[in-house]
């Protein structure tokens, strides 16, 4: 159980485009969710966590209109890298939370590898 | 703002010994503490969760403690094996808040 998937595992794109990253709690519900990166050979940095049907909150030095996240709903939420461009290229991971779990243990998605050219 | 340090930042024993690897952290106000094993390129695995009431956690070989009075906890592996090498970070925080991960050991088991 509590199983979180990331799509896609990895993408290639070109600098100034979009890019979409799926996150989603494949068999529960999550209570929030919370997207980190982690630029090589670093540890990982919480960028923003995000409730169902609230605005994100993001980190200091995050740009919200940069990185748009939605989370619209229980199972889903979305990082939108736009106008990406090469200091964007990054491993993302999300993480979820259990809802109503007492401990409080973040599950993490596999992560998705990022290359802006 | 909190900071997680573990120490050390790398490792290298041959297989069979035992091992302890430490991590701190400056604000004992956390939920929880999450003990991962990343492998290159890769995901996080987690180990070990230990909640803020609890003093330790334990899964086959691996023990983790927690002081959160003295912001430290320890994680022990016994009998290593050449699998175990890894990058093994420590996180704090959890529940409503994202977690503060530390930098990492980097622990190579040799054969």
């Amino acid at each position: 159980g509590a199983v979180v998937s990331q799509h896609p595992s990895r993408v290639i794109c070109k600098s100034g485009t979009s890019v979409k990253i799926e996150c989603r709690s494949l068999d529960f519900q999550a209570t929030t969710m919370f997207w980190y990166r982690q630029f090589p050979k670093q540890s990982l940095m919480l960028m923003a966590t995000s409730n169902e049907g609230s605005k994100a909150t993001y980190e200091q030095g995050v740009e919200k209109d940069k990185f748009l996240i939605n989370h619209a709903s229980l199972t889903l939420s979305t990082l939108t890298v736009t106008s990406a461009h090469p200091e964007d290229s990054s491993f993302y991971i999300c993480s979820a939370t259990l809802k109503g779990s007492p401990s409080g243990e973040q599950y993490f998605g596999p992560g998705t590898r990022l290359t802006v050219t | 703002k909190q900071e997680v340090t573990q120490i050390p930042a790398a490792l290298s024993v041959p297989e069979g010994e035992n091992l302890v690897l430490n991590c701190s952290f400056t604000d004992s106000a956390i939920y929880n503490l999450q003990w991962f094993r990343q492998d290159p390129g890769k995901g996080l695995t987690s180990l070990l969760l230990i909640q803020s009431s609890q003093r330790e956690q334990t899964s086959g070989r691996l023990n983790a403690s927690l002081d959160k009075s003295s912001g430290r906890s320890t994680l022990y592996i016994a009998a290593s094996q050449p699998g175990d090498s890894a990058t093994y970070l420590c996180a704090v925080g959890g529940g409503a808040d994202g977690l503060t991960f530390g930098k990492g050991t980097h622990l190579i088991i040799q054969p």
